[in-house]
């Protein structure tokens, strides 16, 4: 089983729409999380960091659920230029520093 | 640009031949990490530089591969005979590391195509 899985997608929109993607994690030390975001061919960036409950960031609405051991990306009223990969990230408190990601997440908004 | 910078950004070699990247990390930052990512997948994990010291390795690290950081400034990895398995692209990132803070940004990649 693969330390964090996320549906590969595509995930289809149109514009304005709101949209949730849901990553689950195998190992429970895991301790903070991220998601990233990677649009083709360039490299993935920061979008926002998962360090307790949740977070927000203007449409962008992270949460994290320790007991399901789940994380979920919310985007509110979608734009074309939404329209990338997003990763999955964990970061395992095992006294490790890597980051372990899941395969992403494609979104396409569409007009 | 105070972002990370990598070196080259494209490589072509033909299989058999040693090629070296290079990352330059954000200025501040002690920690600096190299990733491959294949198609399809995400980032994996290949080993990490708090200052000078590789404090960690990936088993994906194979003997052909080697990284270093002599100055615990910009870092460089090395393949040695390089294998067409060997084609991905090249990510390095780095981090502050402090206040417990475990984000890191992301250069460019090198992107590498073994022929």
């Amino acid at each position: 089983r693969k330390e964090v899985e996320q549906d590969p997608g595509p995930f289809n929109v149109p514009e304005g729409a709101t949209v949730a993607f849901n990553c689950t994690y195998s190992n429970s030390a895991s301790q903070s999380f991220f998601w990233y975001r990677q649009d083709c061919r360039k490299e993935p960036k920061l979008l926002m960091s998962v360090y307790s409950s949740g977070n927000e960031d203007g449409r962008f609405t992270a949460q994290l659920n320790r007991a399901s051991q789940y994380i979920s990306l919310l985007i509110r009223d979608s734009k074309l230029s939404d329209s990338a990969t997003y990763l999955c990230v964990g970061h395992m408190n095992t006294g490790f520093q890597k980051l372990v990601f899941g395969t992403g997440t494609r979104l396409l908004v569409s007009p | 640009d105070t972002g990370v910078s990598q070196d080259p950004r494209h490589k072509i070699t033909k299989r058999g031949q040693n090629v070296t990247f290079r990352c330059d990390p954000i200025s501040e930052h002690n920690r600096l990490y190299w990733y491959r990512q294949t198609l399809g997948q995400g980032p994996e994990f290949l080993t990490y530089f708090q200052n000078e010291a590789q404090l960690e390795k990936s088993r994906l690290l194979s003997d052909r591969f080697s990284a270093e950081r002599p100055k615990g400034s910009f870092s460089t990895l090395e393949i040695q005979r390089t294998e067409q398995g060997d084609s991905a692209m090249y990510l390095c990132a780095s981090g502050r590391g402090s206040g417990g803070s475990h984000e890191q940004y992301f250069g460019p990649g090198t992107r590498l195509t073994v022929t």
